[in-house]
């Protein structure tokens, strides 16, 4: 397993078009998410998936974001109609709870999106 | 809600010597597990040291350490025999624990140089 994989890494898109990022997680975890980080600022969190089902969603998370992970594999974010707010890396994490240990979350390498 | 707080953006440290970065944390929560993270240039974020707050002894990792001071609510990373590969990003996080574990609540991060 080669970690957790995003695609793109690289976003450039006009504002008002809609995107989609993709995440393909460690295979044996169970839990994902999503996070946004802007220059200087810690990652905050939009969204989590446990298997198939989205848990949790952030205030941060408007009605133009939506995500998925329909067979409790990969996920994919949605960004429709684009801001030049939504400029930002997006970040994927994957997770498997109850190891005994504090959860460990396994980042990807992120899909830096520019909007202009 | 929690809250995480990191109050040196930049810090440096000559290659070999110790350094310490800080982190405070809010939470209302007795039981919780606390994190630092790095993210080195253009690469993932990686799990460097966890703790949980329910054990007095300090986590450590090889030459990363914690003061982990409960009642103060601040969790201090310490870095001995600093590497030049230790020049990242580093970012404080808390995890809730009760119900189930909640997604990562991070800092805004501390930005590691580590001169030769």
């Amino acid at each position: 397993d080669t970690g957790v994989s995003q695609d793109p890494r690289h976003k450039i898109t006009k504002r008002g078009q809609n995107v989609t990022f993709r995440c393909d997680p460690i295979s044996e975890h169970n839990r994902l998410y999503w996070y946004r980080q802007t220059l200087g600022q810690g990652p905050e969190f939009l969204t989590y998936f446990q298997n198939e089902a989205q848990l949790e969603k952030s205030r941060l998370l408007s009605d133009r974001f939506s995500a998925e992970r329909p067979k409790g594999s990969f996920s994919t974010l949605e960004i429709q109609r684009t801001e030049q707010g939504d400029s930002a890396m997006y970040l994927c994490a994957s997770s498997l709870p109850g190891t005994g240990k504090p959860e460990e979350a396994f980042f990807g390498q992120g899909t830096r999106l520019t909007v202009v | 809600a929690q809250t995480v707080t990191q109050s040196q953006p930049e810090m440096s440290v000559q290659e070999a010597e110790t350094v310490t970065l800080s982190c405070t944390y809010d939470t209302s929560e007795s039981n919780y597990y606390l994190f630092w993270y790095k993210q080195p240039p253009s690469r993932q974020m990686i799990l460097v040291i966890r703790q949980e707050a329910y054990k007095q002894q300090n986590a450590t990792e090889n030459r990363f350490s914690v003061n982990f001071q409960k009642a103060a609510k601040s969790f201090s990373l310490k870095i001995s025999d600093s590497q030049l590969g230790d020049t990242a990003m580093y970012f404080c996080a808390f995890m809730n624990i009760l119900a189930g574990n909640t997604p990562l609540v991070f800092g805004k991060g501390t930005r590691l140089s580590v001169i030769a």
